[in-house]
């Protein structure tokens, strides 16, 4: 079964554009969660969509935004990007009511 | 909000010595998961634990979920050099706090030959 995958990998962007990354889960799986890791904040939830809904949300700004897709694949925007925005952005998935997250390899995101 | 403390934060052994990390909660989790992540590349799940008390093992690697629920424990038995890598924990608060890990700082482990 083909893991979970994200594109792009790596993104350098200028301060003030926007961003759109996309996470493909593991099929089956019906729940993405999205998380940000930095050096000095560590990993960061941002928010959970399952079946098309966002059922959970993190303390990020409203800069950060995302969807989920009636086949479970998913995206996260983040608009007028700052240089903070700087991160390796993850993307998790997981089957209906589990906790056990797999996550992809990640996008790295470079704001100048 | 949660916060989880990992310690100790980075372990220098020599390879077939034992590790052991924990991590402590100022509240309740309802499951508690052990990754480890590689440079470049996403964490990835070792064990998850359910329920106060448990005790699993995946190889060489053993968790504990604490009895109190706002802790848990990893040891690493016999190291070997690619046992390298940063070791998160993470836990699970239940209740509406869908799809959202809380992650500890993470372990930097160094395994020498």
């Amino acid at each position: 079964k083909a893991g979970v995958t994200q594109t792009p990998r790596y993104l350098i962007k200028t301060r003030g554009q926007q961003v759109t990354l996309s996470c493909s889960p593991i099929s089956g799986h019906r729940s993405v969660s999205w998380y940000q890791q930095t050096p000095g904040q560590g990993l960061q939830f941002l928010f959970e969509y399952f079946s098309e809904t966002q059922r959970n949300k993190g303390n990020f700004p409203g800069r950060f935004s995302g969807r989920q897709f009636s086949n479970s694949r998913s995206e996260m925007n983040v608009s007028t990007l700052e240089l903070g925005d700087s991160a390796l952005y993850l993307c998790a998935s997981s089957l209906a009511g589990s906790n056990e997250q797999y996550f992809g390899p990640g996008t790295r995101l470079t704001v100048t | 909000g949660q916060q989880l403390n990992q310690s100790p934060q980075s372990m220098f052994i020599q390879e077939g010595e034992d590790v052991s990390m924990n991590c402590t909660s100022s509240s309740i989790f309802n499951t508690w998961l052990w990754y480890k992540q590689d440079p470049g590349e996403g964490p990835v799940l070792l064990i998850a634990l359910y329920k106060a008390g448990e005790l699993t093992s995946n190889g060489r690697l053993t968790a504990q979920f604490g009895t109190t629920r706002k802790d848990s424990f990893l040891n690493i038995s016999a190291s070997i050099p690619s046992d390298v890598g940063i070791y998160f924990c993470a836990g699970n608060a239940g209740g509406t706090s869908y799809g959202k890990l809380t992650f500890g700082q993470g372990t930097i482990l160094t395994v020498h030959p």
